[in-house]
């Protein structure tokens, strides 16, 4: 499988804040999923995009789908102190089979 | 509820042993998946099967091992041929085979140490 490009790998922000997180690849990709991880549990699927332009919400996560179809970015707006957590991006490629997943961004937000 | 169940949370292994990871989903999904995840890294795929009596290797499938005798189980056994076993290991499951477009739903995961 193929490695995706994940950054910033670590944010440390203040609760109210906004967040962004982005995540690239090499190929072309029919599906970007955003999902978030609580320590010692499997991560959690926020969004899923099917479509390069695509742009969904849910609640104070926004994430789209690149024209190019090789990134995907996740927005979380006025943060809180529940945001803490691993957010994962993964992909699939147009001519794989597999999920791709990033390496992660952490995040912490502090009250 | 319906979701995919993994037990134990926390499993030890001596050197030279195997061990199985157990993963049971009620979802009535066909295929189902292992990845192992290291810190400060993504997920890898160790197996996947995409319908009863059927499985691949993924990324990583050197030192493991599955079966998928039932639909709704999927277990994974670490042999002593994994000389790193020490990781998170995590169970997925979609609804349909032939990967496609469908999100994957994870368990809680196990975590492997060795002794």
């Amino acid at each position: 499988g193929q490695q995706l490009n994940q950054s910033p790998q670590s944010m440390f922000i203040q609760e109210g804040e906004d967040v962004s997180m982005n995540c690239t690849s090499s190929s072309i990709f029919n599906t970007w999923l955003w999902y978030k991880q609580d320590p010692g549990e499997g991560p959690v699927l926020l969004i899923a995009l099917y479509k390069a332009g695509e742009l969904t919400s849910n609640g104070r996560l926004t994430a789209q789908f690149g024209i190019t179809r090789k990134d995907s970015f996740l927005n979380i707006s006025a943060s809180i102190p529940s945001d803490v957590g691993i957010y994962f991006c993964a992909g699939r490629a147009v001519s794989g089979y597999a999920l791709n997943f990033g390496k992660g961004t952490s995040l912490l937000v502090t009250p | 509820d319906g979701g995919i169940t993994q037990s134990p949370k926390y499993l030890f292994r001596k050197e030279g042993q195997n061990v199985t990871l157990s993963c049971e989903q009620n979802l009535n999904h066909d295929a189902m998946y292992w990845y192992r995840q290291d810190p400060g890294q993504g997920l890898r795929l160790i197996y996947y099967s995409q319908i009863v009596n059927d499985f691949q290797k993924g990324d990583i499938a050197e030192g493991y091992s599955v079966s998928r005798e039932k639909k709704e189980s999927f277990p994974l056994t670490v042999t002593s041929a994994q000389k790193n076993p020490t990781a998170f290991y995590l169970c997925a499951s979609t609804p349909h085979g032939g990967f496609g477009n469908q999100p994957q739903h994870f368990g809680d995961g196990t975590r492997l140490s060795i002794l």
